[in-house]
């Protein structure tokens, strides 16, 4: 089992461009969601889906849009980077919401120019 | 899960020695209380978790004790080593199926050899 992978691993973007990060699981987990990691901020949710064909806004969600076509994957948009969007972006998948173990996959490295 | 605080930020200690984390939290709903340790470079991984019928829990060298109604909860390391250093994130969250994480923003660990 991979568990949970994300593509690319790095990326510079323009002010302006866009660009979709991919989450892959396959644990057959219901839960997916997208995080955030900025120095001193600890760990925030942007997007989160419950299952296949949902999604939900998390804590910071502005700029983003995710989509859950099908339930191993999980995409993260972003349509107009901004600088602010620097930062390193987590996803995750977990069997259950709430009270159960988060999966992280590896981390994105995005740099917003 | 509400707020979720940590102090402090950062913590050292001599390799051998103990070293306690603690939280707090807002929510006196919440019901779940787990511990991820991230590794330099790499992804958080859950370490240990405690629910709130339960006021301590243990795991070789690592234990998390719960007090529900000062609303905090600590991270206990023993015999620290050298591969104890990460940045740990406590959190926070009920159950039910819109229920999420909410995580504190880390506290660095450093064992001095």
């Amino acid at each position: 089992n991979a568990g949970v992978t994300q593509t690319p691993k790095f990326r510079v973007l323009k002010t302006g461009q866009s660009m979709t990060l991919l989450c892959a699981q396959d644990m057959n987990h219901e839960y997916m969601y997208w995080y955030r990691q900025d120095p001193g901020m600890g760990l925030r949710l942007i997007h989160y889906s419950v299952g296949e064909g949902t999604t939900a806004k998390g804590e910071v969600p502005d700029g983003y849009n995710v989509s859950r076509l099908k339930k191993q994957n999980f995409l993260l948009g972003l349509e107009s980077a901004a600088p602010s969007q620097t930062s390193v972006y987590f996803c995750a998948s977990s069997y259950s919401t709430g009270a159960g173990e988060l999966f992280f996959g590896e981390g994105s490295r995005l740099t917003v120019l | 899960g509400g707020n979720v605080e940590q102090h402090p930020s950062t913590l050292s200690v001599q390799e051998g020695d103990s070293a306690v984390i603690k939280c707090t939290y807002s929510d006196s709903a919440s019901n779940y209380f787990p511990w991820y340790k991230q590794e330099l470079g790499k992804r958080p991984q859950l370490i240990i978790d405690i629910r709130s019928n339960v006021g301590e829990k243990k795991d070789q060298r690592i234990a998390v004790t719960l007090n529900k109604t000062a609303k905090h909860f600590s991270l206990h390391i023993t015999e620290t080593q050298p591969e104890d250093s990460a940045v740990y994130f406590c959190a926070a969250s009920g159950y039910g199926a819109n229920s999420k994480l909410t995580f504190g923003k880390g506290i660095t660990l450093s064992v001095r050899p």
